[in-house]
């Protein structure tokens, strides 16, 4: 049973349009949600995050609105540039837990 | 660099052998986590590691085992091998392993299982 869920595998961009990752979730318990950047060959890195108490947090060109009613977040990435081609997961926390529950990551590919 | 190392990055094996994987964590982290990622399944957590004590458990086989020693360092062992255990397995550590804290990651071990 997936928690987290990432429904679409890739997307592609042109450069310097909005790239909008989606991710739905199951838990009701959850209550931060984290996006997560994986280049091929390195290990994720932490991107931007948000807790269940706000409905958008923003960082730069990253931007993560969070709908707990539809238990839906996605993030904005406003421009896209090349250099964010990348696989996105998103990833959901309990409160009290230790423990992040992934998505399976959605490919982004920004064309030039 | 996130300052979580791991070995070997790449390794070999057939079915039905035993390999450790170990991860160093990023300098002042006390919490350890293991996670799998594998082609149909994504990131999927393993097990937790909180100043030597097992904290969480996730998805691990009874074949795998971890540790954490008293340098913080992680060890994951994984036994009796199989084609499906073929992945890329990811260590990630946090300063205290509560929720909110920002886990780095390793870059991963690759493990082949032929």
């Amino acid at each position: 049973d997936q928690q987290v869920k990432q429904n679409s595998p890739s997307l592609s961009v042109q450069e310097g349009r909005i790239s909008i990752l989606n991710c739905d979730y199951t838990n009701s318990m959850f209550d931060y949600f984290l996006w997560y950047k994986k280049y091929p060959a390195e290990g994720p890195t932490f991107l931007i995050s948000i807790s269940s108490i706000k409905d958008k947090n923003e960082d730069g060109r990253f931007t993560v609105f969070l709908n707990k009613s539809a238990k839906h977040l996605s993030l904005h990435i406003v421009p896209s540039q090349p250099g964010d081609s990348a696989v996105y997961f998103c990833a959901a926390l309990r409160a009290g837990s230790y423990q992040l529950t992934f998505g399976k990551g959605t490919k982004l590919s920004v064309i030039p | 660099d996130s300052g979580v190392t791991q070995t070997p990055k790449h390794l070999i094996t057939a079915t039905g052998q035993r390999v450790t994987l170990r991860c160093s964590p990023r300098s002042g982290d006390l919490s350890v986590y293991w996670y799998q990622q594998s082609l149909d399944q994504g990131l999927q957590f393993l097990i937790q590691y909180y100043n030597g004590e097992e904290r969480a458990k996730g998805n691990i086989l009874e074949r795998f085992s971890a540790q954490q020693f008293p340098d913080l360092h992680s060890e994951l062992n994984l036994s009796s091998l199989e084609l499906g255990d073929s992945a890329l397995y990811f260590c990630a550590s946090t300063k205290t392993g509560g929720a909110g804290n920002t886990i780095y990651f390793g870059e991963g071990s690759w493990l082949t299982v032929v």
